[in-house]
């Protein structure tokens, strides 16, 4: 089955240890998303590409980086956690239009100690 | 500006009874998607949903259907006979043409079936 996969599926790492988390993906899409969601809360798009093109929200915390080394994988850096930082981070595809739905991975819950 | 507004933080409801999850869009644009996500308690959004701005016609999926009203800005989800497997967190999202590959979810509504 075509699909997102997020691993780990929980992370604990210590104030200020850097942090990867990885995503890859099956479907071939041109499009991956990384979000972060803290607990209930709606999910917060961190940034997303599209093929190789990166593109940051403007309040995505210099923190956080990314890397997109093919089409089926992407990686979240985080290089000094805080505590702040403590949240499930979800990883999505889509397609090439901007109306296409999104498909998710079930999510990487980061805890910070 | 982009907003999308779920005022229902948590539904609670007893299997087999019909619920209806509200959803308030705002946007300026004309050409637009929404959208409805479920979040069961293992983590992942699933969609369930898109409709684009014109296209008003509502649609029946099973014991789900929705309710896009462009008068109102609103587009409320309707589960029929409601099951425990329905426990779960739904989320309305919106899109634009000018918002890119942005887009903007709203808070949530937490459901919860009770059998």
């Amino acid at each position: 089955d075509a699909m997102v996969i997020q691993n780990p599926r929980y992370q604990v790492t210590q104030f200020g240890k850097p942090v990867t988390l990885s995503c890859s993906q099956t479907l071939n899409h041109n499009v991956m998303y990384w979000y972060q969601q803290k607990s209930s809360q709606a999910p917060k798009l961190l940034f997303h590409y599209y093929d190789k093109d990166f593109n940051n929200e403007a309040d995505t915390p210099d923190n956080f980086q990314s890397r997109r080394p093919n089409t089926s994988f992407c990686f979240l850096d985080i290089r000094s956690p805080g505590l702040g930082d403590a949240a499930m981070y979800l990883c999505a595809t889509s397609g090439s239009v901007t109306y296409n739905e999104q498909f998710f991975g079930p999510g990487t819950r980061l805890t910070v100690l | 500006a982009q907003k999308v507004t779920q005022a229902q933080t948590e539904i609670s409801v007893v299997e087999k009874e019909d619920v209806t999850l509200d959803c308030v869009y705002e946007t300026r644009d004309t050409t637009y998607y929404l959208f409805w996500y479920k979040q069961p308690p293992s983590g992942e959004l699933v969609f369930l949903i898109r409709r684009n701005s014109f296209d008003e016609q509502n649609e029946i999926s099973g014991r789900y259907s929705w309710n896009f009203q462009k008068s109102t800005s609103s587009f409320n989800f309707t589960i029929t006979a409601s099951q425990v497997v329905d426990s779960a967190v739904y989320f309305c999202a919106l899109s634009t043409d000018t918002g890119g590959f942005k887009t903007i979810f709203g808070a949530g509504t937490r459901l919860f079936v009770k059998a």
